[in-house]
């Protein structure tokens, strides 16, 4: 147990379907983040949110819209996905503001996207 | 551009011996790596991180090497038993920038035999 809890674990949905992925840290941590993780690929970063603002957006497509609430929540919202989006989603939290240091990882979301 | 690289997909090792999974980086400037361990059906967990002032740094059964004139970071495991088989990435820092963030190889796969 990482003290970063990610839900659901899997998730259906199809092209015109809307859909959250929620994020939680028990951490006290004040940075969040997104990452997408396909098949042979390294982990690619999504977003990444420092005292609830947003800081980076990795060049993601709109279909894409993450929200955080407060520094222990972090969702990503998604709607008319492609199939290529079917991937692992992971979140992230640490303690340092700049994204400096170890960074702690939940145990992903397995999005299929038919 | 910047790039986190491993020289092997997979390292098969039988149980006993010592494992070593090697990392290249491209990014000079980077000062800050870890080491991270993904087995399936979980996220990635922290094993070990270096600072550039240092070349080596060692933790229970794993030590990091890291050679800032050719750019490679090794992971190298005592004694590997089934329970280290998973996927190993490496990710660099370079703190010092604005928004540091970490920038992850694609994963060596350790396959450890009985």
């Amino acid at each position: 147990e990482t003290g970063v809890t990610q839900t659901p674990r899997h998730l259906v949905m199809g092209m015109t379907n809307k859909k959250s992925l929620k994020c939680e840290q028990h951490l006290g941590h004040n940075a969040m983040y997104w990452y997408k993780q396909s098949a042979k690929k390294p982990l690619e970063l999504m977003f990444v949110y420092n005292f609830k603002e947003q800081t980076e957006n990795n060049s993601v497509p709109s279909r894409f819209s993450p929200e955080c609430p407060n520094s222990s929540h972090l969702f990503l919202h998604l709607h008319t996905l492609q199939p290529e989006d079917s991937a692992l989603y992971l979140c992230a939290s640490s303690p340092a503001r700049d994204g400096a240091g170890i960074q702690y990882f939940g145990a992903g979301t397995r999005l299929s996207v038919l | 551009g910047e790039s986190v690289g491993l020289h092997l997909p997979t390292l098969s090792v039988q149980e006993g011996d010592n494992s070593i999974i090697n990392c290249a980086y491209s990014n000079s400037a980077s000062d800050y790596f870890i080491w991270y361990k993904q087995e399936s059906g979980k996220g990635p967990q922290f094993i070990i991180d270096i600072r550039s002032n240092m070349d080596k740094r060692q933790g229970q059964r794993v030590t990091v090497l890291l050679n800032k004139t050719v750019k490679h970071l090794s992971l190298q495991i005592a004694a590997t038993q089934p329970g280290d088989s998973a996927v190993y990435f490496c990710a660099e820092n370079m703190s010092s920038g604005n928004t540091g963030k970490l920038i992850f190889g694609q994963g060596t796969t350790l396959q450890v035999k009985p």
